[in-house]
């Protein structure tokens, strides 16, 4: 247990659909990072965030959005969903930012888009 | 850009054995970590070990060690004495720090690993 939580571990909705990620970092951690990993895409990187601002950005769709609140959870929303946002979607945590700390890995959020 | 390869999509190996994951990489930065990640069917993503570029030392933990070669800009995984549990899709993943690229993750296209008894 890497001390990262996401919820929910799988999500099923429609085309359209705008969904909502959570993730909780490690305690103490202040940066939160989100990856995707799809099977075309493989794993990417799509945003980060350290200590509520915005630090880094992937290649997040503009459909895509994610903060930090005070309390260090993260969020990722999720908008007008296609079929191909269909996939696994990661959270990581570090300590800081900046630095050459490890990211640990959340269970991951499983999103299929019918 | 920085690019991470992996040119075995998969491989096998008898529990006991020993077997050499490779992974080459692409960057022209000065500051950056390697890491190999292991990924179970469970899709849980778990740090294997992970290696500073400015240390010619190679990184071991327990069974695994790395084979860094800056200069060729390679990174291998060498598991040894495998065992069922290490069934898994291993992932090199490089991260630059001190840059605009710092904390980003960059992986490559994984290495299904499958350990035979």
């Amino acid at each position: 247990d890497s001390g990262v939580t996401q919820t929910p571990k799988h999500l099923i909705t429609a085309t359209g659909q705008r969904v909502t990620l959570r993730c909780s970092p490690r305690s103490g951690d202040l940066s939160v990072y989100w990856y995707q990993q799809s099977l075309d895409q493989g794993l990417q990187f799509l945003i980060q965030y350290y200590n509520g601002e915005e630090r880094a950005k992937g290649n997040i769709l503009e459909r895509f959005s994610a903060q930090q609140f005070p309390d260090l959870h993260s969020e990722l929303n999720l908008s007008s969903l296609e079929l191909g946002d269909s996939a696994l979607y990661f959270c990581a945590s570090s300590a800081t930012w900046g630095g050459p700390d490890t990211q640990y890995f959340g269970p991951g959020t499983r999103l299929t888009v019918l | 850009a920085q690019t991470v390869t992996q040119s075995q999509p998969e491989m096998s190996v008898q529990e006991a054995e020993t077997v050499t994951l490779s992974c080459t990489y692409d960057t022209s930065e000065n500051n950056y970590y390697l890491f190999w990640y292991k990924q179970p069917p469970s899709r849980q993503m778990i740090l294997v070990i992970r290696q500073e570029a400015y240390k010619q030392q190679n990184a071991t933990e327990n069974r695994f060690s790395v084979n860094f070669q800056k200069a060729a800009k390679s990174f291998s995984l060498k598991i040894s004495d495998s065992q069922l549990g290490d069934t898994a899709m291993y992932f090199c993943a490089f991260m630059a720090f001190r840059s605009s690229n710092t904390g980003k993750l960059i992986f490559g296209q994984g290495t299904t690993l499958q350990v035979k008894p």
